[in-house]
């Protein structure tokens, strides 16, 4: 597709339940970023890809996260046992090789 | 997690009014940037800044980053209604790495 895709564009979910987030970034892009945004805030650093390997996943909040990019395209954001202050809108971006980030619509998650 | 410095948080204008809004931090940055956020989007990128003391312009826009590179603005001049929505500064460390954001300035235009 032309931009970054991200679905679902909103979830509920039960507390205690396990979420898949998923993000197709723009074809080519070697990059791909997952941030978090609260209410009112700035996007957070969660995990960055290149290729298929996780760069950097310092800013996963504990090891109920879990983000993926097996082919190196495609990504899924894994969160386990959910808890009410997981409750964000999720963002993907994706770039080239020291590109600009192109953002997606996000994911907003609600767990109840 | 860190966030930069963004001020004001919010502010109320009247169409054809100049606009400036600032960040600051205490970390050094290599790179400022400048997005915009609508409802319901993800953050679109207006101005980005490599080098300090660079002053940069995108139409109505112009933004410079630091000399100290501690800091940037954004300034927008004779604001129209689309101006409307959610800015943020984000500074970069290194190239394709992880991006650290202000809180945002709400920008209204009062009718």
């Amino acid at each position: 597709g032309a931009g970054v895709s991200q679905t679902p564009s909103n979830k509920v979910t039960e507390k205690g339940k396990y979420v898949e987030l998923r993000c197709d970034p723009i074809s080519g892009h070697t990059a791909l970023y997952w941030y978090r945004q609260s209410l009112g805030q700035g996007p957070e650093f969660l995990i960055y890809f290149q290729g298929t390997g996780a760069a950097d996943d310092s800013g996963l909040p504990n090891d109920r996260f879990f983000a993926v990019r097996p082919e190196g395209s495609v990504s899924t954001l894994k969160i386990q046992r959910t808890e009410r202050g997981d409750s964000a809108v999720y963002l993907c971006a994706s770039s080239s090789v020291g590109g600009e980030a192109f953002f997606g619509q996000g994911t907003r998650l609600t767990v109840v | 997690g860190q966030q930069l410095n963004q001020s004001p948080q919010s502010m109320f204008i009247q169409e054809g009014e100049d606009v400036s809004m600032n960040c600051t931090s205490s970390s050094i940055f290599n790179t400022w940037l400048w997005y915009k956020q609508d409802p319901g989007e993800g953050p679109v990128l207006l101005i980005a800044l490599y080098k300090a003391g660079e002053l940069t312009s995108n139409g109505r826009l112009t933004a410079q980053f630091g000399i100290t590179r501690k800091d940037s603005f954004l300034n927008i001049s004779a604001s129209i209604p689309s101006d409307v929505g959610i800015y943020f500064c984000a500074g970069q460390k290194n190239s394709n790495y992880q991006l650290i954001w202000g809180a945002g300035t709400k920008l209204i235009i009062k009718p």
